[in-house]
């Protein structure tokens, strides 16, 4: 079946580095790719996606692209902020449901 | 963007309670889903719905049943409610394409003591 494997966290970082949080698949066909950001005590909010192969999805400063080749839709972000903390999920959607990896947390320190 | 409401956004209740988590959506959406998540963890498809009198479970195993009546309404009831039921309960709505994305509620933060 479908699955999502991503980086395991926790991932802490100073303001204005760099993130990568590492994504990789395995599905059947041709599925679409997404980030999702979950703040603390609250529901997923969609971050960015990408539906085919060598799309880039962007938003927010987050970037990720979806590499058929090599299963991974890597998420990053070239200066982040403390308001980027928050817990990404990696997902896949594919056959009318969603396929999440298990989350990384990430705290970015002033 | 969809509009998806959760109610109550937290319940603490009793061992042997009766509760319905309620969830509604705005956008007419056909495909509706209940996910069952420690706080920050994986989330665990429990039921989804595909239209209206259409309900399944999902991957982990729950004690919860659902009834989709309505199209916007997917309530989520617990008959008798137990401290393993203590997590957070997240609804989503997805306008239906086979590969397309799900818009998520707020969530309802579950304790039972």
């Amino acid at each position: 079946g479908d699955s999502v494997t991503q980086m395991e966290g926790p991932v802490t970082l100073s303001e204005e580095a760099f993130l990568t949080i590492n994504c990789t698949y395995t599905a059947t066909g041709y599925p679409s790719l997404f980030w999702y950001v979950q703040y603390p005590g609250e529901g997923l909010q969609l971050l960015l996606k990408a539906t085919k192969a060598d799309d880039k999805g962007s938003n927010k400063g987050f970037e990720a692209t979806y590499r058929k080749e090599t299963t991974s839709f890597h998420l990053e972000k070239g200066s982040v902020q403390v308001s980027d903390s928050a817990v990404y999920f990696c997902a896949l959607s594919n056959d009318y449901k969603l396929s999440f990896g298990a989350g990384t947390t990430v705290t970015v320190r002033a | 963007e969809a509009d998806i409401y959760q109610t109550p956004r937290y319940l603490v209740i009793g061992t042997g309670k009766k509760i319905t988590l309620e969830c509604s959506q705005t956008m007419g959406h056909d495909k509706m889903y209940w996910y069952q998540q420690d706080p920050g963890m994986e989330l665990h498809l429990i039921h989804y719905s595909y239209g209206v009198n259409s309900t399944e479970k999902g991957d982990l195993s729950s004690e919860s049943t659902v009834s989709r009546i309505r199209t916007e309404h997917f309530p989520l009831t617990l008959e008798s409610a137990r401290p393993s039921h203590t997590s957070q309960y997240l609804c989503a709505s997805s306008d239906g394409g086979l590969r397309g994305e799900q818009y998520f509620g707020p969530g309802t933060r579950l304790t039972v003591t």
